[in-house]
């Protein structure tokens, strides 16, 4: 069984300004993926990163970037130049290879943005 | 394609009454999950599709919840008499997937169910 686990339920930032959501994870899988996903408020939840575990290099996507601590079991998000519409639940998320469960997911964190 | 389309978007019921919610993926993901997500929690994985074979249910899945996905194609959740516990979001979400790899799930917007 997987679990992922996000110790912060909410965390603020100024705009402009850069914010890192942390997430540990365990699986007993070799092979594996993890996401970090974005829910609005009242809005569907869409894909923002993801990372291969078999790669070493950190997955970036514009001004999202993880870093990958695989040995620590640690996938975090780094959201740079942070802008109101960032505002959103985030949440952490694994799939092993097997993928019978789809994807485990953390308990999220509230992203609030101050202008 | 407009995405993953879930109806109704919200659905208020009475405890003991039944509701069946609908799920349309995108056209062609061969994957389909149900995930049910209550206030302040991360999604919970409730069963999946592979085409319009159900492989795998969750134990979160009591035997008043049933899913079908008839032609591979859309999918129905149907709660039979509901308890307010089961009040909660509930996500769809497909996926195009083969063999292994990243399985990308794109997510509809939910149906949320408020069991008075």
């Amino acid at each position: 069984a997987q679990t992922v686990t996000q110790s912060q339920p909410e965390m603020s930032v100024q705009e402009a300004e850069t914010v890192t959501l942390s997430c540990t994870y365990d699986t007993s899988e070799s092979d594996y993926y993890l996401f970090w996903y974005k829910q609005p408020p009242s809005r569907q939840m869409i894909l923002v990163i993801r990372q291969e575990a078999y790669k070493q290099q950190n997955a970036t996507e514009n001004r999202f970037s993880v870093n990958f601590q695989k040995a620590a079991k640690s996938f975090s998000l780094k959201i740079s130049d942070s802008q109101l519409g960032d505002a959103a639940m985030y949440f952490c998320a694994s799939y092993s290879g097997g993928g019978a469960d789809g994807l485990t997911f953390g308990k999220g964190t509230h992203l609030i943005i101050q202008p | 394609d407009t995405g993953v389309s879930q109806n109704p978007r919200h659905k208020i019921t009475k405890r003991g009454q039944n509701v069946t919610f609908r799920c349309d993926p995108i056209s062609e993901h061969n994957r389909l999950y149900w995930y049910r997500q209550t206030l302040g929690q991360g999604p919970e994985f409730l069963t999946y599709f592979q085409n319009e074979a159900q492989l795998e249910k969750s134990r979160l899945l009591s035997d008043r919840f049933s899913a079908e996905r008839p032609k591979g194609s859309f999918s129905t959740l149907e709660i039979q008499r509901t308890e307010q516990g089961d009040s909660a979001m509930y996500l769809c979400a497909s996926s195009f997937q083969t063999g292994s790899g990243a399985n990308v799930l794109t997510f509809g917007a939910g149906s949320r169910l408020t069991v008075l």
